[in-house]
């Protein structure tokens, strides 16, 4: 049963481009979100967060769209860069805890000169 | 000012044998936060802990598994007997506070078993 769903494993964009990556909730109640992003052998690393009562944020090439009926978030990097080469993961909170998170399954992004 | 230490960074365990994992939070935390990663998925939220004390361990599987939190020392994760599906990545985290403050994560433990 998943609460948070990262439908697409990978996504290959060419530097410079926009990447678009695309996170799934189920739970209405949800009210604070957040992106980390994630290189191979290293822990996660805090991006972005979101609250319920926007529906963007913005910070440098990252912003962050949130859709609350459509119980969907987004995460924006323009333009790419190879460095943001990495799995990225939303997380979402468990209610009570702030960083007691559910996490999704990650979407590996490629940056291509 | 060194962040979250996990140690060691890679462990191979037989399958039976136990496996302990460290965790150091960063100087000034409290809090600290394990997450297990299989392969292919997300983290999985295991346990909570604050100094010498379980605050939430609904993640925690019902057998072998146990984490402690000493007055002084690292958090130790510990699995007993350990089984092939054992094998995963082991994240920690840590955080000044228990709300509205970020976690920072290690490097996480990777566990085999052989």
């Amino acid at each position: 049963d998943q609460q948070v769903k990262q439908n697409s494993p990978s996504l290959s964009v060419q530097e410079g481009r926009i990447s678009i990556l695309n996170c799934d909730y189920t739970n209405s109640m949800f009210d604070y979100f957040l992106w980390y992003k994630k290189y191979p052998a290293e822990g996660p690393t805090f991006l972005i967060s979101i609250s319920s009562i926007k529906d963007k944020n913005e910070d440098g090439r990252f912003t962050v769209f949130l859709n609350k009926s459509a119980k969907h978030l987004s995460l924006h990097i323009v333009p790419s860069q190879p460095g943001d080469s990495a799995v990225y993961f939303c997380a979402v909170p468990f209610s009570g805890g702030y960083n007691k998170l559910i996490f999704g399954a990650g979407t590996r992004l490629a940056v291509h000169p | 000012n060194a962040g979250v230490m996990q140690n060691p960074r890679h462990l191979v365990r037989r399958r039976g044998q136990e496996a302990r994992l460290r965790c150091s939070p960063m100087k000034g935390h409290s809090h600290v936060y394990w997450y297990r990663q299989l392969p292919e998925e997300g983290l999985k939220f295991m346990v909570y802990l604050q100094k010498e004390n379980i605050i939430d361990e609904s993640g925690m599987p019902k057998e072998r598994f146990s984490a402690e939190f000493p007055k002084e020392g690292p958090s130790i994760l510990r699995i007993q007997q350990v089984v092939r599906g054992d094998s995963a990545a082991y994240f920690c985290a840590s955080s000044e506070g228990q709300s509205n403050t970020e976690a920072f994560f290690g490097q996480g433990t990777r566990l085999t078993v052989v």
